[in-house]
């Protein structure tokens, strides 16, 4: 079975630049989270998705991020404008109900 | 607000030992504890989790410990091998939340 997928695995960009983030759950996985890891500090939740409704966004940073899970299948985040402070590793993961399935991450650097 | 904090940043420990890595949460609503082990390029993989309701739970040579009463939670290793070496981080969720509390990581690095 395949796990949970992340594209890209690596971006580089300028500050003031957009960048989009995917995510591929495991099928049938209802529940999507996004979470990041900066500086090498703790892993911090963003928020989470119920099939395409957002259920949780308390953890969403600022408004310079936006995330969608249309169809309730994959999910996108959006960071427009980039800031540096933006720059860390962002997980996403899926479950069906309970025991959450990590992807590999993005690793996104601001210049 | 809300944390989960681990007490050393890092660890070292010599092949064959055993290791234990702490942590302390500071939210006595938590009913959900796991322990993720990350390896470099990798997301945090689940090791072992545990209940509020329990004290102890144990798997293959990795042992999980809660304690309620100071809101602490300690992972074992047992005879510690390489491929232990890794970021371990504990996270707390609540069952209805869904989302998890994560503290800052252990690096374990095992010492052949």
């Amino acid at each position: 079975e395949a796990g949970v997928t992340q594209f890209p695995s690596h971006s580089v960009i300028e500050k003031g630049q957009t960048v989009t983030l995917r995510c591929d759950p495991i099928s049938g996985h209802d529940n999507l989270y996004w979470y990041r890891r900066v500086m090498g500090k703790e892993i911090k939740f963003l928020l989470h998705f119920v099939k395409e409704s957002k259920q949780d966004e308390s953890g969403m940073p600022n408004n310079r991020f936006l995330a969608e899970r249309t169809g309730g299948t994959y999910s996108t985040l959006k960071v427009q404008p980039a800031e540096l402070e933006d720059s860390g590793v962002y997980f996403c993961a899926s479950s069906p109900g309970g025991e959450q399935f990590f992807g590999p991450g993005t690793r996104l650097t601001v210049l | 607000g809300e944390s989960v904090g681990l007490h050393l940043p890092t660890l070292s420990v010599q092949e064959g030992d055993n290791s234990i890595i702490n942590c302390a949460y500071s939210n006595s609503a938590s009913d959900y504890f796991i322990w993720y082990k990350q390896e470099s390029g990798k997301g945090p993989q689940f090791i072992i989790d545990i209940r509020s309701n329990m004290d102890k739970r144990q798997g293959q040579r990795v042992t999980v410990l809660l304690n309620k009463t100071v809101k602490h939670l300690s992972l074992q290793i047992a005879a510690t091998q390489p491929g232990d070496s890794a970021v371990y981080f504990c996270a707390e969720t609540h069952t209805n939340a869904g989302k998890s509390t994560f503290g800052d990581g252990t690096t374990l690095t095992v010492k052949p």
